[in-house]
């Protein structure tokens, strides 16, 4: 079983700027995933970004980039050049190699974004 | 258009009063899960299911019933509700199990209130 932990309920950032959520998770798995989700006001779930365990390379998409750290079983997603529309809950979650259970996923981040 | 729906979209029940939350998808997944959400508690997952006549107990199973006759649908059974299951529903589906790089597709969520 994982755990994922989000230590942020609620972050604040000025449009145009920086910002980075947190997230810790812990597993017994060797062989696992790790993925940041956001939620509109929608409800709607959208995948922001993944990233495979065994690749040390931090993933980017665009505007998002992720800071892995393996060894602190740490996984912060950084958003840079904030927009309005990135304004939501950020969920960050962790499936384990091969299990058929679902996602594990943190109790989430509110994030604002100030014009 | 690729896509999970769910149905109904919103449901106002009493208790003990049995409901059914229809989900289905078209691409022809095999991974289905059903997940809850709560303010402050993030997304727990109820039930999942393999494969048709697959199907297993997630994080959250208590009140809560599934079937998987066909492989696009994966309806959720409330037999009988109570005002502790009102919440906000996704379901969700991937080609394999979610242990895997493959991003899960969720649906557009039912808000469940049980009064």
């Amino acid at each position: 079983a994982q755990t994922v932990t989000q230590s942020q309920p609620e972050m604040s950032v000025q449009e145009a700027e920086t910002v980075t959520l947190s997230c810790t998770y812990d597993t017994s798995e060797s062989d696992y995933y790790l993925f940041w989700y956001k939620q509109p006001p929608s409800r709607q779930m959208i995948l922001v970004i993944r990233q495979e365990a065994y690749k040390q390379q931090n993933a980017t998409e665009n505007r998002f980039s992720v800071n892995f750290q393996k060894a602190a079983k740490s996984f912060s997603l950084k958003i840079s050049d904030s927009q309005l529309g990135d304004a939501a809950m950020y969920f960050c979650a962790c499936g384990a190699g091969g299990g058929a259970d679902g996602l594990t996923f943190g109790k989430g981040t509110h994030l604002i974004i100030q014009p | 258009e690729a896509q999970v729906t769910q149905n109904p979209r919103y449901l106002i029940t009493v208790t003990g009063k049995k409901l059914t939350v229809t989900c289905s998808q078209n691409m022809n997944h095999e991974y289905m899960s059903w997940y809850r959400q709560d303010p402050g508690l993030g997304l727990r997952q109820i039930y999942y299911s393999m494969n048709v006549e697959v199907t297993d107990k997630g994080d959250v199973p208590e009140g809560y019933k599934v079937s998987r006759k066909e492989k696009r649908n994966f309806p959720l059974i409330l037999e009988s509700p109570s005002p502790n299951q009102t919440s906000l529903y996704f379901c969700a589906s991937s080609p394999t199990p979610v242990g895997s790089y493959n991003e899960q597709f969720f649906g557009p969520g039912t808000r469940l209130t049980v009064l």
